[in-house]
């Protein structure tokens, strides 16, 4: 596509349930990474994709936090057991390799009631 | 632990003036600087890449790298309102930038 969509833009859940967040990289960017973003603070990492594997999940917060990319496109963070904590604005982003800068989608804002 | 400092702000200067943002990274290894724009609500989006000391210029917008002193920089010349968001600087070594808080940017009429 010609950008990075995410969807849904916005999720609300209850405390414990569990959500999925999907991420569309620009159609042939081989990187992609996960952020999450907490008002006034800038983008902390979670994960890195090189094509289908995860080449860096350093970021991930504890075993909540999941994330796949089956087929070297499409992404999706999964988180189990939502906590309030959990709530942010999640942001994927996509490079053509590594090392570049990145085009972001729009984000996922997660509200964890 | 890999720390990308920025001044919070706000930054305040009138229309047509030069804004200056600065930023210091602790990792001595990190290779590839970033600066971002992001609007009020919106995503971040790229606006300048350095990876070699000295100056990178792209229209109003000048990047500054400096890798002895750890120190980057962005100048945006001609100031307009529309120039007013927070901007995210982001430093990295092989391929994960650390991102600061970012400096927000008023630019008033």
């Amino acid at each position: 596509g010609a950008g990075v969509s995410q969807t849904p833009s916005n999720k609300v859940t209850e405390k414990g349930k569990y959500v999925e967040l999907r991420c569309d990289p620009i159609s042939g960017h081989t990187a992609l990474y996960w952020y999450r973003q907490s008002l006034g603070q800038g983008p902390e990492f979670l994960i890195y994709f090189q094509g289908t594997g995860a080449a860096d999940d350093s970021g991930l917060p504890n075993d909540r936090f999941f994330a796949v990319r089956p087929e070297g496109s499409v992404s999706t963070l999964k988180i189990q057991r939502t906590e309030r904590g959990d709530s942010a604005v999640y942001l994927c982003a996509s490079s053509l390799t590594e090392g570049q800068g990145y085009t972001f989608g729009s984000g996922t804002r997660l509200t964890v009631v | 632990q890999k720390e990308v400092e920025q001044n919070s702000g706000p930054l305040s200067v009138p229309e047509g003036a030069i804004a200056s943002l600065n930023c210091t990274y602790s990792d001595r290894g990190s290779q590839s600087f970033f600066w971002y724009r992001q609007y009020s609500g919106k995503s971040p989006e790229l606006i300048m890449s350095i990876y070699s000391n000295g100056d990178k210029e792209d229209g109003r917008f000048t990047a500054q790298l400096n890798k002895a002193s750890q120190y980057v920089s962005l100048l945006i010349r001609d100031s307009q309102p529309s120039d007013s968001a927070t901007y995210l600087c982001a430093a990295g070594g092989s391929y994960i930038p650390t991102f600061g808080r970012g400096t927000s940017l008023i630019v008033h009429p």
